[in-house]
Parts: C-alpha cells; sequence; structure tokens
C-alpha cells in the first residue's frame, strides 16, 4: 500500500527566508512524487513532479524538490519565501506497481509566510 | 479558458435529498477522476474514468454514482445525501491513466448538506 507523511501541518516563516515542507513516502516500486498547492478556496494547482533521473527537480513560482530515495523523501523549498506562498501544500505519490494513476495524498502543511 | 471546470461551485441542500455536480475539462485528456476533500482539508480519491470506462471504484457508499457520457464529462450523483457527505468535491483530468500523469483540479464544489 502507499502512503505520504507530511510531518508538519504548519509550517512558519518570514518572508525571505527560506521555506521547506517536508513529505516522506512508503511504496511499493519505485515513486513517481507530484506536489501541489491550494490557495483558499480553490482547487489545486501542480507545483512540480518527479519521476525520473535527476534528483532535484524544479516547478513553477521558483519551488523546487530534491527527491532522496534512501531517506524515502521529497521535501519542497523555496529560496526566499514570499507573503503570496501562504497557502496549503500537498504532497502526493504513485508508483511503478500503480496500474491507473491512483494518487495517495498527504495531509496536507499550511504554509504561513509573515511580511 | 478554463481547463476543468465544475458546477455549481456551491450546494446547499437538504438531507435525503439527491444532488448532482457536473465536471468538464477541455484539455484533451482520456483520464478524469473525482476527489472528497473533507473538512480536515484531507484529500481522497473516489472515482477515475478512462475514455467513460470506470477503473477506479474507492469504497464510496452506492449512493454516490458517476456517469461519464464522453471522454469530456464527468458527473457525480449522490442520492438520498447525508449529513456527513458536506465536503468539498472535486474533479481532475490527466491525459492518460498513467501514474506519471499529472492530473489538473477542477475549483472545487462545496456541498452543505443541512
Amino acid at each position: 500500500a502507499q502512503s505520504v507523511a507530511q510531518p508538519e501541518d504548519q509550517v512558519n516563516v518570514a518572508e525571505g527566508n527560506p521555506l521547506t515542507v517536508k513529505c516522506t513516502y512508503s511504496v511499493s516500486g519505485n515513486p513517481y512524487l507530484f506536489w501541489y498547492v491550494q490557495y483558499p478556496n480553490r482547487g489545486l494547482q501542480f507545483l512540480l513532479k518527479y519521476i525520473t533521473g535527476d534528483n532535484l527537480v524544479k516547478g513553477s513560482y521558483g519551488f523546487e524538490a530534491e527527491f532522496n530515495k534512501s531517506q524515502t523523501s521529497f521535501h519542497l523549498k523555496k529560496p526566499s519565501a514570499l507573503v503570496s506562498d501562504s497557502a496549503l501544500y500537498f504532497c502526493a505519490v504513485t508508483s511503478t506497481t500503480d496500474s491507473w494513476g491512483k494518487f495517495q495524498f498527504g495531509a496536507g502543511t499550511q504554509v504561513v509566510v509573515t511580511p | 479558458d478554463t481547463a476543468v471546470s465544475q458546477t455549481p461551485k456551491y450546494l446547499v441542500t437538504q438531507m435525503g435529498n439527491d444532488k448532482s455536480i457536473k465536471c468538464e475539462q477541455n484539455l484533451g485528456h482520456d483520464t478524469m477522476y473525482w476527489y472528497k476533500q473533507d473538512s480536515k482539508k484531507f484529500l481522497k480519491i473516489m472515482f477515475s474514468y478512462n475514455n467513460k470506462e470506470l477503473i477506479i471504484n474507492e469504497t464510496v457508499p452506492n449512493r454516490f454514482s458517476p456517469k461519464s457520457p464522453d471522454k469530456a464529462h464527468l458527473n457525480l450523483h449522490i442520492n438520498s445525501l447525508e449529513l456527513g457527505d458536506s465536503a468539498v468535491y472535486f474533479c481532475a483530468s490527466s491525459p492518460r491513466a498513467q501514474p506519471t500523469d499529472t492530473q489538473y483540479f477542477g475549483p472545487g464544489t462545496r456541498l452543505t448538506v443541512l
């Protein structure tokens, strides 16, 4: 069975400081990992994904994520946070043993960026 | 142009009623999904259709019935609504039903059952 853990319910960071949102996973087979962002009263927006290749993945709005197979992690990072980055962030996983693209989402991490 | 659209955006109804939510995508994708987001923001897949065929059917009460009249549309009909059905329902689509495919989400339908 697939599972995703986002260990922090909320991350608080000052504007201009680095932002990290943590995600760990457990799958059978090789993982495919995704990050989405949800602004209030909006749908989920795709940020980036890891399928194969370079462990550092760059995505939208200056976000990047690093795949670490030994630690089974896929943490989302941004070097300098903006107030507008305040939102709910979801990590999701599928795998090579998944036939139909059935996403398993983490519980979400609320990011609060203060001016 | 909106890629994945849902109607209505808000739905308030009484217990016991029957209601439908509609979803349309103009991305030319083969696969569509319904997700439920509960009050704690937890997201869980309910159904998926690929080329109008049901491929994912999670443990969902049979009061929920999806219908895909064509590849661009996926509707969700809910019978005998209960208080616990109150949630935000998201439609999504992807190019194919592959685990590597990005899923693109609609804006959501907030269902409130009184």
